[in-house]
């Protein structure tokens, strides 16, 4: 069964650093794209960043370019997101989803909260 | 960037009503648009891709059509499980985007 899960969330202060992860079971990871997106409370969802099936492509949301890390660890079978100088904005629920040639964004995730506050 | 505009962003229905949500993009995607459901606290789910491709497991009473700048999401026969938050994405490039949303209630 394929399945997603994330976690390293949690309160942060403004500026500080945290590192999502999310484990992934089920299939091969290491023949997948794969995805973060985000969802503020009470908003709609918000692509963040990508990552090829090797580590070799990664593309990011203007919002956090330069602040934001994606990266991967395929014989781990995990991907990660690396969040530095966090603003107020980017309190959301973060979720990891799977990319495929066919059915793309599909499985998510159960989602991981992040609080940016003071 | 690739904007994409959904309406209506509320929707009042019945159960058993036929409902059709509209995305348009602001310019040419070809088919790469899906479409996903959510439900309040939950993780969204993949209904379409390719723009008119049912996913698995999804029940035939929901359809997806257009191509380029046009994309509607249609629903049979409203269920209960069916009210919902619907989104579309756009996939043709980066950055990819989400359309802001449709809130589909009980009428």
């Amino acid at each position: 069964q394929v399945h997603l899960m994330e976690s390293g969330g949690g309160v942060v202060q403004p500026g500080r650093s945290l590192r999502l992860s999310c484990a992934a079971s089920g299939f091969t990871f290491s023949d997948y794209a794969m995805h973060w997106v985000r969802q503020a409370p009470g908003k709609g969802l918000e692509w963040v960043a990508v990552i090829s099936y090797d580590g070799s492509y990664e593309n990011y949301a203007d919002s956090v370019k330069g602040r934001l890390t994606i990266s991967r660890n395929n014989p781990k079978n995990t991907l990660y997101l690396q969040m530095n100088s966090l603003r107020d904005d980017d309190t959301a629920v973060y979720y990891c989803v799977r990319q495929a040639p066919t059915s793309p964004f599909d499985p998510w995730g159960q989602g991981i909260m992040v609080t940016v506050s003071s | 960037d690739i904007q994409l505009t959904q309406s209506p962003s509320f929707l009042s229905a019945s159960v058993g009503d036929r409902i059709t949500i509209t995305c348009r993009a602001s310019q040419g995607i070809s088919t790469y648009l899906a479409w996903f459901q959510q439900n309040l606290g939950k993780a969204p789910k993949l209904l379409i891709y390719a723009a008119s491709t049912l996913q698995s497991g999804v029940p035939s009473r929901f359809s997806g059509s257009g191509s380029a700048t046009e994309f509607t999401l249609t629903i049979n026969s409203l269920q209960p499980d069916d009210f919902a938050t619907y989104y579309c994405l756009q996939l043709k490039s980066y950055p990819y985007t989400f359309g802001q949303g449709t809130k589909l209630e009980i009428k």
